[in-house]
């Protein structure tokens, strides 16, 4: 079993509706989560992050975490074709990030 | 530099070559990271520099593998005697601080083809 599960998708939605994504974990030792949008040929970028449990929100994107579930979430609102990416969750007990294996999402016009 | 950049952005070797592989960190960034992202796979951990020191190498897939860093900024990660699993995305990444982590920033990376 991997240390992180991220379903693959791919996910394709009409433009203006919500992104839904999310990673499970087993690692209990995590306290630091990010969500990373990776474009095609490109190397990811740093969306959010989150310490512990909670949500965050910043403008279309809000970013939750459960850690008595092991379960991280990124919703998108109002989604855009320019969000069409992979996205990949992304945690962290120490200094080494443990990553899933990314969601591709495409936004149809 | 503003980014992280790593050199080349492609390259296609014959099996059994070595190649070198550069990344140039964003200045000041002390922690320096190696991933690798083989197609439709997640990104895998190869090694960890703080300053010039290397103490998580746990990564590395086998002794061709090797990496440095000098004066605390470029490392280089060298892939001897290529095989065609060695095909994949090559990711650099650095931060300023290695612990606690908040998130590295990538560099494009360099995209190896093993033929």
């Amino acid at each position: 079993q991997k240390e992180v599960e991220q379903d693959p998708g791919p996910l394709s939605v009409p433009e203006g509706a919500i992104v839904s994504l999310n990673c499970t974990y087993s690692n209990s030792a995590f306290q630091y989560f990010m969500w990373y949008r990776q474009y095609s040929r490109k190397g990811p970028e740093l969306l959010m992050y989150t310490y512990s449990s909670g949500n965050k929100e910043d403008g279309r994107f809000t970013a939750q975490v459960d850690k008595s579930s092991k379960y991280i979430s990124l919703f998108i609102r109002d989604s855009q074709p320019s969000d069409s990416a992979t996205y990949l969750c992304a945690m962290s007990g120490d200094y080494k990030l443990s990553f899933g294996a990314g969601t591709t999402v495409t936004v149809r016009a | 530099g503003a980014g992280v950049s790593q050199s080349p952005s492609n390259k296609v070797t014959e099996k059994g070559k070595d190649v070198e592989l550069r990344c140039d960190p964003i200045s000041g960034h002390t922690a320096l990271y190696w991933y690798r992202q083989s197609l439709g796979q997640g990104l895998e951990f190869l090694i960890y520099f703080q300053g010039n020191s290397a103490p998580d190498k746990s990564g590395l897939p086998s002794d061709r593998f090797s990496a440095e860093r000098t004066g605390g900024s470029v490392s280089t990660l060298t892939i001897q005697r290529t095989q065609q699993e060695d095909s994949a995305v090559y990711l650099c990444a650095s931060s300023s601080t290695g612990w606690p982590n908040y998130g590295y920033t990538f560099g494009s990376g360099t995209r190896l083809t093993v033929v």
